[in-house]
């Protein structure tokens, strides 16, 4: 069965450079949700989506935006990156309201 | 949600069941009782959620209490692909409502040969 899809896998960036993630959900979800994992730390949830809306928001920095596109993909863009931004960042799906939220294999970045 | 208390740490003997605890005294009506796991950074692989009946499934079983206050996910024969890092997470679903998982500590199960 088809999983979330996130790229790239690895990403490197330098202090002060811009990424983006991009995530593409289980077809015909409609629900995206973004998690950053710090080294040693449990997953953290930073926005979700549904329809293209911001749906629920959590300890997403000012320096983070996202979106939903017509197709439900979703991307994560990150500007003025810190080093503390190395993570690794897991994109999850859903049905909207559905019981079952399924997440990718995650794209890691480093900032160096 | 509700705040969820898990052990920190647990072992378990291969082919062994592995029986892992949750404490949930908070929990409120609407609100499941979800288990994921997450082998070493890999992503998060749902398990098995419940309401109020045991549930189980090819991976798992879960008990859920009487009063709803605790649960136990067992693993019945524990392989040592299940070393991981098991996350109990209460979530509430209601119509008009998609919420996110909240991630607490976990228990991190190893599996001894």
């Amino acid at each position: 069965a088809a999983g979330v899809i996130q790229s790239p896998r690895h990403l490197i960036k330098e202090k002060r450079e811009t990424a983006t993630l991009k995530c593409y959900p289980i077809p015909r979800h409609d629900t995206v949700y973004w998690y950053q994992q710090g080294p040693g730390q449990d997953p953290q949830f930073l926005i979700s989506f549904y329809e293209k809306m911001q749906s629920d928001k959590g300890s997403i920095p000012d320096r983070f935006s996202a979106q939903q596109f017509s197709d439900y993909h979703s991307e994560l863009n990150m500007s003025s990156l810190e080093l503390g931004d190395s993570a690794l960042y897991f994109c999850a799906s859903s049905l909207y309201g559905g019981n079952t939220i399924y997440f990718g294999e995650g794209s890691w970045l480093t900032v160096v | 949600d509700a705040k969820t208390t898990q052990p920190t740490s647990m072992d378990c003997a291969e082919g062994r069941a592995a029986n892992l605890p949750c404490n949930h005294s908070t929990i409120s009506g609407n609100e499941y009782v979800y288990w994921y796991r997450q082998i070493h950074s890999q992503g998060p692989q749902y398990i098995i959620h419940g309401l109020k009946n045991n549930e189980t499934n090819e991976m798992a079983s879960l008990i859920i209490t009487e009063d709803r206050k605790s649960s136990t996910l067992i693993l019945p024969h524990a392989t040592l692909r299940d070393t991981a890092v098991y996350y109990c997470i209460v979530r509430g679903i209601s119509s008009g409502s998609a919420r996110q998982l909240t991630f607490g500590s976990g228990t991190q199960l190893t599996v001894l040969p």
